[in-house]
């Protein structure tokens, strides 16, 4: 049973426009919220992070917007470059020690490409 | 620092042969994670750790088993390998004990096995 939605499974944006990737949970127990983006042949490094007790966290062109109601949160890049290409994964654990043991679990993920 | 590490970074197999696959860490942290990705599945969790001498099942443990000797080495293993175990396996490790950055995840540069 997935337990969070990643959409869309592949996005084409121009350079410099904005990037949106959405994903739904179903477990209101979760409590951290992360995105980690990857390079092809690399492994997945955390890029953004959220607790549900703001709406919103912005990192540099990066912003997690969180709808605790919708059980719901997206990743926006701004001005998004070729750089930016790559696969993302949003991720939703416990952070508190309630027996998780802090496991993820990720979305399928969505294949980004920037165009110049 | 050299982060995680994983050894071998490719490997083919023939259908019943076994393999260890190992990951390191050299950051002091207490939890370690198997995963293994495919296309369109995003990451899946095989087997993790929260301690030395401790292992426990992840969403896909079968066919895999796993060992946590030292605190910085978790071992991989197939015993009898199968097609279906062609993927791309990721080791991670988080938590440590000191400090703040309880949850972020550090993963490793990925091994890719093929099972013919």
């Amino acid at each position: 049973q997935q337990q969070v939605k990643q959409s869309p499974q592949s996005l084409i944006v121009q350079k410099g426009g904005i990037s949106i990737i959405n994903c739904a949970y179903e477990n209101t127990a979760f409590d951290y919220f992360p995105w980690y983006q990857q390079f092809p042949g690399k492994g997945p490094a955390l890029l953004i992070a959220i607790r549900p007790d703001v709406s919103e966290k912005k990192e540099g062109r990066f912003t997690i917007s969180f709808n605790k109601s919708a059980k719901q949160f997206s990743l926006h890049i701004m001005d998004s470059q070729p750089g930016d290409s790559a696969t993302y994964f949003c991720a939703a654990s416990f952070s508190e020690w309630s027996g998780s043991n802090y496991k993820l679990t990720f979305g399928k993920g969505t294949l980004l490409t920037v165009n110049p | 620092n050299a982060g995680v590490t994983q050894t071998p970074k490719f490997r083919v197999l023939k259908t019943g042969q076994s393999m260890t696959l190992l990951c390191a860490q050299d950051m002091n942290h207490e939890y370690m994670y198997w995963y293994r990705q495919d296309p369109g599945m995003g990451l899946r969790l095989i087997h993790y750790s929260v301690g030395e001498g401790t292992t426990a099942k992840g969403e896909v443990p079968d066919g895999y088993n796993v060992s946590r000797l030292k605190k910085q080495n978790f071992l991989l293993g197939l015993e009898s390998a199968a097609p279906s175990q062609t993927s791309v396996y990721f080791c991670a490790s988080s938590y440590p004990l000191t400090g703040r950055d309880t949850d972020t995840q550090y993963f490793g540069p990925g091994t890719r096995l093929t099972v013919l």
